[in-house]
């Protein structure tokens, strides 16, 4: 069956801009994360969404980093006014049930501020 | 603060070697542990996972972990590697009592197979 599915693949934008990105889960799968990966820092944890439950947000760096999942589906990673260090590749995981569960991830969108 | 530590950041081997990759976390309390692999170009899959039990855990590819809850450590290993094992893997681990689905990675670690 189809994967989880990420858009677009690759976004260039000029610091101070706002950009979106955009993340499609596996049909069924109720549990969705972002993540962060960039040079410097690895594979970084950025918020976690599970069914209907507030999501944890807890790995968002700063305020200009905010996301929404519509319909219990898609998802939005939003960074406003964004900064050159912002550059990095935002992968998008989802799994069954949350929690334990396997998560499977996108191809990710490479996002460069210049 | 949980962390992963992998110790390599980057493996040379020569085809038929055997690999071990180290995975050292910190986290006193119940982990689930898994390794993911990313090959090039390609997506971020999971080669294998411990939630419980047997502490050798064997996945995708000829594979296998070892889980040792004394030494806090989850080091991969294959007996034998071939060529098409060239990719950067990482160790995870989701601390199951506080972090809902968070998985925590190590920096990752490049490994080159020579033909």
């Amino acid at each position: 069956g189809a994967g989880v599915s990420q858009s677009p693949s690759n976004k260039v934008t000029e610091k101070g801009k706002d950009v979106e990105l955009r993340c499609d889960p596996i049909s069924g799968h109720t549990a969705l994360y972002w993540y962060r990966q960039s040079l410097g820092q690895g594979l970084e944890f950025l918020i976690y969404f599970q069914g209907n439950s507030a999501p944890d947000k807890s790995g968002l760096p700063s305020d200009r980093f905010s996301a929404e999942r519509t319909g219990g589906s898609v998802s939005t990673l939003t960074i406003q006014r964004t900064q050159q260090e912002d550059s990095a590749v935002y992968l998008c995981a989802s799994s069954l049930m949350g929690g334990s569960d396997t998560q499977y991830f996108g191809p990710g969108t490479r996002l460069t501020v210049l | 603060a949980q962390s992963v530590s992998q110790h390599n950041h980057h493996v040379i081997l020569s085809e038929a070697a055997s690999l071990e990759l180290g995975c050292n976390y910190s986290y006193g309390g119940t982990v689930n542990l898994f390794w993911y692999v990313q090959y090039p170009g390609q997506h971020l899959q999971l080669l294998l996972k411990y939630f419980s039990g047997d502490p050798l855990v064997k996945g995708i590819k000829g594979f296998e972990a070892e889980f040792i809850k004394s030494k806090f450590s989850f080091n991969l290993r294959k007996p034998s590697v071939q060529w098409s094992d060239t990719a950067e893997y990482f160790c995870a681990v989701n601390a199951i009592h506080n972090q809902g689905g968070k998985l925590i990675f190590g920096q990752g670690t490049e490994l080159s197979v020579k033909p």
